[in-house]
């Protein structure tokens, strides 16, 4: 079965600390995604990756970077983590589609973060 | 740019009943459409999709069709399970030049009782 792994489910970290979450995925996509979800606003896209070593900026890059050094693994980082980036981490990959022609995510199960 | 528009409920119904969730977008071109599914603690899950005008995606009982005309995507299932209770997202996306570019609705919660 195919899969997006992140590396914790559950993780508390305190405020000022370097923060690393990690999401591998099995599939050999090309793209990766990291969101943050929650209450009323949805689903918010942090950054991306269309390639090893490629990285661009989603909506709300601030205070987050990123690093993919080997196709299957993106990481999240929060530089010096604040109480307003306590959320839900999710983590997705998907297949570059041929144009015109998108075939979806597949999704990691989430990291839920309480930064205190 | 893209948007799409859902409510975002809870949607409460008793087990059996038949579900609709609205979903209505704006895209600039003419984007792939998509539901996903998250149940309580998981990540998303995608449901079923359609790729062109007219296609009707459907999958573990639900079902939605690609309405180009009045930009739509409605979810549908005709009897619905306490299993089913879940939040729901609609999705567009479309492929830019080696990437797909989504864009995701708040999410529909649906609460079914027995």
């Amino acid at each position: 079965d195919v899969k997006v792994t992140q590396s914790s489910r559950y993780l508390v970290k305190r405020t000022g600390e370097k923060v690393f979450l990690e999401c591998v995925q099995d599939m050999d996509h090309e793209n990766m995604f990291w969101y943050r979800q929650d209450p009323g606003l949805g689903l918010r896209l942090i950054y991306f990756s269309y390639d090893v070593k490629m990285k661009e900026k989603g909506d709300i890059p601030e205070g987050y970077s990123v690093s993919r050094e080997k196709k299957e693994r993106f990481s999240l980082i929060l530089e010096s983590a604040s109480t307003n980036q306590t959320s839900m981490y999710l983590c997705a990959s998907s297949r570059v589609g041929r144009e015109g022609f998108s075939y979806g995510y597949t999704f990691g199960s989430g990291t839920r973060l309480t930064v205190v | 740019g893209n948007s799409v528009t859902q409510m975002e409920g809870p949607v409460t119904l008793s087990e059996e009943a038949f579900l609709t969730i609205n979903c209505t977008y704006t895209a600039t071109g003419y984007p792939s459409l998509f539901w996903y599914v998250q149940y309580p603690g998981e990540g998303l899950q995608l449901l079923l999709k359609a790729t062109k005008a007219d296609d009707k995606g459907s999958n573990k009982g639900f079902e939605a069709t690609y309405r180009k005309e009045t930009t739509s995507f409605h979810l549908e299932k005709g009897s619905v399970q306490v299993s089913d209770s879940a939040v729901y997202f609609c999705a567009l996306s479309e492929a830019r030049g080696g990437y797909q570019k989504v864009t995701f609705g708040i999410g529909t919660k649906l609460q079914v009782i027995p």
